[in-house]
Order: C-alpha cells, then sequence, then structure tokens
C-alpha cells in the first residue's frame, strides 16, 4: 500500500525559507513521478512541480523562482523548499504521486498545515 | 497562461444527476482528471484519462471530455457526494486545476 507523510514545521517566519519532506512507503520514489501542492484556507489546489529518476525536476513558472524540490532515494524522501515566503504562503501542503500516463495524482498525503508569521 | 473554469457551486437533490463542468481552451485535447476534496481531508482522486475510475470509485462517478468542456457526472447523487470538486489537465508541462465547485445535496 502506497502512503505519503509529510513533514516539516508547521510556523515559518517571513522571509525565510519553509522545508517541508514527504516520506513514501510502499513503492520506491526512484520509480514515480512526485510532486507538492498546496491549497490555501479556503482557496483552491495549486502545484509546485515535479520530481522524477534521479532528481529531474519540472517546476510551475509561476513559482519557479523560489522553489526547490529535491529527492533522498536512500531515505525514500523527497523534499521541498519554498524561499523568501510571505503570509500569502499559509496553506496546507500536500505531497502527491503524479502518474504521467494521464498526468494525474493517484496518492496524497494527508497534508501538513504551514502557517508564515512572525 | 491556461485556465481552467468551473462554476463555483452545483446544487442537486438527493438521488439525481449532478454535473460539474470544467472549461478550456480546447480542454478535449487534453487528458482531464477529477478530485473530491471533502472538509479536513486530502483530494481523492475520482476521474482520470477524461472517462477513467480509480479502483474502489463508485460507477455512480463517470467523466466526459469534448471540445472545451469536461464533465464530471454524478448519478443517483449521495448526501456523502457532498465536497469540493476540482479538475485537473496538463498544459505545456505544467499542471493545471481548476478553481473547484462545492457541492451541495439538498
Amino acid at each position: 500500500q502506497v502512503r505519503l507523510q509529510e513533514s516539516g514545521p508547521g510556523l515559518v517566519k517571513p522571509s525565510e525559507t519553509l522545508s517541508l519532506t514527504c516520506t513514501v512507503s510502499g513503492v520506491s520514489v526512484s520509480s514515480y513521478y512526485w510532486s507538492w501542492i498546496r491549497q490555501a484556507p479556503g482557496k483552491g489546489l495549486e502545484w509546485f512541480g515535479y520530481i522524477y529518476n534521479s532528481g529531474s525536476t519540472n517546476y510551475n513558472p509561476s513559482l519557479k523562482s523560489r522553489v526547490t524540490i529535491s529527492i533522498d532515494t536512500s531515505k525514500n524522501q523527497f523534499s521541498l523548499k519554498l524561499s523568501s515566503v510571505t503570509a500569502a504562503d499559509t496553506a496546507v501542503y500536500y505531497c502527491a504521486r503524479l502518474l504521467p500516463h494521464g498526468n494525474h495524482f493517484d496518492y496524497w498525503g494527508q497534508g501538513t498545515l504551514v502557517t508564515v508569521s512572525s | 497562461s491556461y485556465e481552467l473554469t468551473q462554476p463555483p457551486s452545483v446544487s442537486v437533490s438527493p438521488g439525481q444527476t449532478a454535473s460539474i463542468t470544467c472549461s478550456g481552451n480546447n480542454l478535449g485535447e487534453k487528458d482531464a482528471s477529477w478530485y473530491q476534496q471533502k472538509p479536513g481531508q486530502s483530494p481523492v482522486l475520482l476521474i482520470y484519462l477524461d472517462t477513467k475510475r480509480p479502483t474502489g470509485i463508485p460507477e455512480r462517478f463517470s467523466g466526459s471530455n469534448s471540445g472545451n468542456t469536461a464533465t464530471l457526472t454524478i448519478t443517483g447523487t449521495q448526501p456523502m457526494d457532498e465536497a469540493d470538486y476540482y479538475c485537473q489537465a496538463w498544459d505545456s508541462s505544467t499542471v493545471i486545476f481548476g478553481g473547484g465547485t462545492k457541492l451541495t445535496v439538498l
């Protein structure tokens, strides 16, 4: 059974870097595409980008300048870094598996709330 | 940039058919997916590749995609189907989500 679990600080100060990790169980992270998606309170879903294989990435152009997604195959994890955060980055952050045939997300983590505040 | 447009809300009576639309330029040429999200929960994949249901998704959920519109249809809507629904597609190597539709069953 595939499971994804987000972890990281729930509170980040403005201008700092948000860092989250997604731990995957049930499959190898080396074998699939993985994404980060967020949802601001009461809002819709926003995609950050994906990573696959040895670390090839593709980012949402609207966030690309601030986003880094990386992978640690030894820990079966992948991570998100979002720099220069503001209150507008307050959201629930989800990690998810992306299937390239159909480009859809079949497994999601439970999500983690990150609040940006001083 | 590419956009997907959904109605903010749709209402349906229990047992009736609900249709939620998702509009985008030539969306019918892309693969559309649909997700259901209940309050406090993660999104759940309902439909992928326009019409396919993952294992475990009830048959009352179906999808279509043609022209500029993808449609999620819920036949025999149940109170448990009250949720937010999001369409999703892929354009220029970027994942796009619709703004979401709140389905009310009353």
